[in-house]
């Protein structure tokens, strides 16, 4: 089946480091690749979405790129803040016979420091 | 503003109480998901509904059930079968399957915290 492997955590950085989160995946079928952000006490966002092999998401200088032949899909960002400290969910869905399915990674979660 | 709203934002329950959390949604999405989350751990799938009165079981559905009798609301009842029901609880919803413009983006509320005494 449909599994998703991301990097175990903490992450500890100091500010304006370079962050990378790796996360691959195993798929039967093309499913679309998703990063989402969860803030202390919240519920998950949205961060990017790649739909297809090569697509390149980004938002708030994150970036990641849907890689076929790597099946992967590493998070990465130039320059982090404070502020983007959270925990961070790497996602596969796929259509099914029950409408989409998502898989989660166990997530990465990432500290800051000034 | 459209949105999921998920109440309460914390729970406490008796050992053998039957709890229910609401989960409303007003982005007009016929799909709705219940997530577990548990510490450390990913998101577990308990029940999803993709359309008014059909639900189906996810991937840890023993000791939970729900409802979905309007569009809007899916309510999920945490039973004194679940043995293990301290967790935070997420709710979802995405558009339908097979919808052209559905990637399979997933809306979530801000969550609910549920804890047994």
């Amino acid at each position: 089946g449909n599994s998703v492997t991301q990097m175990e955590g903490p992450v500890t950085l100091s500010e304006e480091a370079f962050l990378t989160i790796n996360c691959t995946y195993t798929a039967t079928g093309y499913p679309s690749l998703f990063w989402y952000v969860q803030y202390p006490g919240e519920g998950l966002q949205l961060l990017l979405k790649a739909t297809k092999a090569d697509d390149k998401g980004s938002n708030k200088g994150f970036e990641a790129t849907y890689r076929k032949e790597t099946t992967s899909f590493h998070l990465e960002k130039g320059s982090v803040q404070v502020s983007d400290s959270a925990v961070y969910f790497c996602a596969l869905s796929d259509s099914g016979t029950g409408g989409f399915k998502t898989i989660f990674g166990a997530g990465t979660r990432l500290f800051v420091k000034a | 503003d459209g949105g999921i709203t998920q109440s309460p934002k914390y729970l406490f329950r008796k050992e053998g109480q039957n709890v229910t959390l609401s989960c409303e949604q007003n982005l007009n999405h016929d799909a709705m998901y219940w997530y577990r989350q548990d510490p450390g751990q990913g998101l577990r799938l308990i029940y999803y509904s993709q359309i008014v009165n059909d639900f189906q079981k996810g991937d840890i559905a023993e000791g939970y059930s729900v409802s979905r009798e309007k569009k809007e609301s899916f309510p999920l009842t945490v039973t004194s079968a679940q043995k293990n029901p301290t967790a935070f609880y997420l709710c979802a919803s995405s558009l339908r399957g097979g919808s052209l413009s559905n990637t399979g983006e997933l809306f979530f509320g801000e969550g609910s915290r549920l804890t047994v005494l």
